[in-house]
């Protein structure tokens, strides 16, 4: 049961740098999303993707792009990374309809942009 | 991009004591949910609410769904230091399948618990 699985756990970037934040779930769900948390802030949701080929933007998408090729996979790409990008990146699933039980969280992503 | 306000934003309890947080928001939302989320870990759900005036019980915790359906409250009984975290309130238009459904979170209630 791997659930929903985020890699790196951690990672420092220089600013302008380009990185990709990794996302898997193994529960054949059809909405996976990106959250961002800052201190004070909560989650704020980047993109989001309803199903393999469709992704959608959230709150706060600039300087991030994501792709669905496969149900499994949802990564994140930073363009040019800059520190106001440093952040705690949570990558989130859930099956289509099942509200009732909310989402799956991954353990997370820190990201530090220097 | 709307946020719901939490409150209070931390609390500092005996082990013992009752705990009571709330959620608001100035729109109306159909699902609400509440997560807890450890150092180091992702938020994990703790209950789901899908009526106006539903209250719900998991174990020491109770959560009711607000009758404008623009408010949320956790409770958690006799506190015990595992339930140290941060409890995020979470809302959802969607109430049924086939509806694009994001979250909107709350700003967090950071818990801690002393002996």
């Amino acid at each position: 049961n791997a659930g929903v699985t985020q890699t790196p756990k951690f990672q420092v970037l220089k600013t302008g740098q380009s990185m990709t934040l990794q996302c898997a779930q193994d529960m054949n769900h059809e909405y996976m999303s990106w959250y961002r948390q800052d201190p004070g802030m909560g989650l704020r949701l980047i993109h989001y993707s309803v199903g393999a080929g469709i992704t959608d933007q959230g709150e706060v998408p600039n300087g991030y792009n994501v792709s669905r090729s496969t149900t499994e996979d949802f990564p994140l790409r930073l363009l040019s990374a800059a520190p106001s990008q440093t952040s705690v990146y949570f990558c989130a699933s859930g099956a289509w309809g099942v509200i009732r039980y909310g989402y799956t969280f991954g353990s997370g992503t820190r990201l530090t942009v220097v | 991009g709307q946020q719901l306000n939490q409150s209070p934003q931390s609390m500092f309890i005996q082990e013992g004591e009752d705990v009571s947080m709330n959620c608001t928001s100035s729109s109306i939302f159909n699902t609400w949910l509440w997560y807890k989320q450890e150092p180091g870990e992702g938020p994990v759900l703790l209950i789901a609410l899908y009526k106006a005036g539903e209250l719900t019980s998991n174990g020491r915790l109770t959560a009711q769904f607000g009758i404008t359906r623009k408010d949320s409250f956790l409770n958690i009984s006799a506190s015990i230091p595992s339930d140290v975290g941060i409890y995020f309130c979470a809302g959802l238009r969607a109430i049924n399948t086939g509806t694009a459904s994001k979250l909107t979170f709350g700003t967090g209630t950071r818990l801690q618990v002393t002996l």
